[in-house]
């Protein structure tokens, strides 16, 4: 089946600094989406992005399908933005049925 | 709009048990999904619904069964609990694809 792999799988970010995630899958997705888990265990949602570019506020997100990869850019971070961030793909025969990286642990120190 | 909700919110059973994990959305989402996660891992799919009436197995549906007889409601049945089945459970809704999915805040599951 199809695999997806985040990196980096830890990320220690003094605040204010940038960050970029990356998310490599192995096979042609129908779409990709980016989850941000607090540290509460509650997950939302930050992006559904199949291709292109997508911003809100200091997070932005950008597919290069043909490449079959994606990047999460994290700018000014703050303490909030503490917890484990995911990819998902959807993978052809559509259902929604997500497909889930192991996630990138984000920790941002004051 | 209280969005995915789920009951309980913390479950122990013991081995052999059986329960439910309830799982309701007040957004009129057709699709519904769980799944479940693991120490370090991301999610996995365990079983899917795309309306009442239809459900269908993901990628880890052993030891668990679902019905759908209404949209809101898709509850999870455990019928002879197992300690690998130790895990935090969580329900998702969306409308058909292209929609993005939205988590209920977990159950943690404990088999002994």
């Amino acid at each position: 089946g199809i695999q997806v792999e985040q990196s980096p799988p830890d990320l220690i970010l003094q605040e204010g600094a940038n960050s970029t995630l990356r998310c490599n899958f192995s096979d042609s997705v129908n779409n990709l989406q980016w989850f941000h888990q607090n540290p509460w265990g509650q997950l939302i949602n930050l992006f559904y992005i199949p291709s292109g570019t997508k911003q809100n506020g200091r997070l932005s997100a950008t597919t290069v399908a043909t490449e079959r990869y994606s990047l999460l850019y994290i700018s000014s971070s703050q303490t909030t933005d503490s917890g484990v961030y995911f990819c998902a793909v959807e993978i052809s025969g559509g259902y929604n049925k997500l497909i889930f990286g192991a996630g990138t642990r984000l920790a941002v120190h004051p | 709009n209280a969005g995915v909700t789920q009951t309980p919110k913390f479950q122990v059973l013991k081995t052999g048990q059986s329960m439910t994990l309830q799982c309701a959305q007040d957004m009129n989402h057709e699709y519904m999904s769980w799944y479940r996660q693991d120490p370090g891992m991301g999610l996995r799919l365990i079983h899917y619904s795309v309306g009442a009436g239809i459900t269908d197995q993901g990628e880890v549906p052993n030891g668990y069964n679902v019905s759908r007889s209404t949209t809101e409601d898709f509850p999870l049945r455990l019928l002879s609990a197992a300690p690998s089945q130790t895990s935090v459970y969580f329900c998702a809704s969306s409308y058909p694809p292209p929609d993005t999915q939205y988590f209920g805040p977990g159950t943690r599951l404990t088999v002994l």
